[in-house]
């Protein structure tokens, strides 16, 4: 299909690793995003890898990227309740002479005590 | 750094009238992007504008739609006539994209909040 998809909900405990989980389309996708939406407000980029890495980390955020699967995740360390939000992957796919970015229907993160 | 300005933060108007929503993009960039965001159909890409010029208008639902960049620091999302399907968040976002292809990452305003009676 052409449809980047993710699952809808995700409940963690504070203090836990959360992982979102993403799969894409395009194997020619030159880069892939993670975006958090927090209420009310618009969306945030929070990291992206270039499609010849595998993973990438920065501060409590990893990335890991498996090309052959077309699978994306992003992993947040030690999640607090101020990581609660929804959570977007979005791939970067050619289309019409440009680099399009085609967005998940994000992922919303539940940061329980 | 001021990010993407988008005003007025939130709309709501009878249906039949027009709407204008605005955008600054970041000093710099030079690609311009307006989304729809509905719980139904999540973000949808409606027009896309590099250099001023729209490039890609596909994703704009209908004649009823419009968008224009006069300026490299400013652009319009008009809706006339208006209809209670319109209701959405629209956001823009922008970019640099150089001649050889390698971009940055978009960049997303805070969001017009519409809501059409």
């Amino acid at each position: 299909g052409e449809d980047v998809e993710q699952s809808l909900f995700l409940s963690v405990r504070e203090g836990d690793s959360s992982v979102i989980n993403c799969t894409y389309t395009d194997s020619s996708s030159t880069y892939l995003y993670w975006y958090k939406q927090e209420p009310g407000a618009g969306l945030q980029l929070l990291t992206y890898i270039f499609s010849n890495m595998d993973m990438k980390q920065d501060q409590r955020l990893t990335v890991l990227l498996n090309k052959k699967d077309k699978h994306l995740s992003l992993r947040i360390a030690d999640t607090q309740t101020g990581d609660s939000a929804i959570y977007f992957c979005a791939e970067s796919r050619l289309s019409g002479g440009y680099n399009k970015l085609i967005f998940g229907a994000g992922t919303r993160l539940a940061v329980h005590p | 750094d001021a990010g993407v300005i988008q005003s007025p933060r939130h709309e709501v108007t009878e249906m039949g009238q027009e709407v204008t929503l605005r955008c600054k993009p970041i000093s710099g960039h030079n690609s311009l992007f307006w989304y729809r965001q509905t719980m139904m159909r999540g973000l949808e890409l409606l027009i896309y504008f590099n250099n001023n010029v729209p490039i890609d208008d596909s994703g704009m639902p209908e004649d009823r739609f419009s968008a224009k960049m006069p300026n490299a620091s400013f652009s319009t999302l008009k809706i006339q006539p208006s209809e209670p399907r319109d209701s959405a968040v629209y956001f823009c976002a922008s970019s640099f994209i150089s001649g050889q292809g390698v971009h940055q990452p978009q960049h997303f305003g805070d969001g017009t909040r519409l809501s059409i009676l």
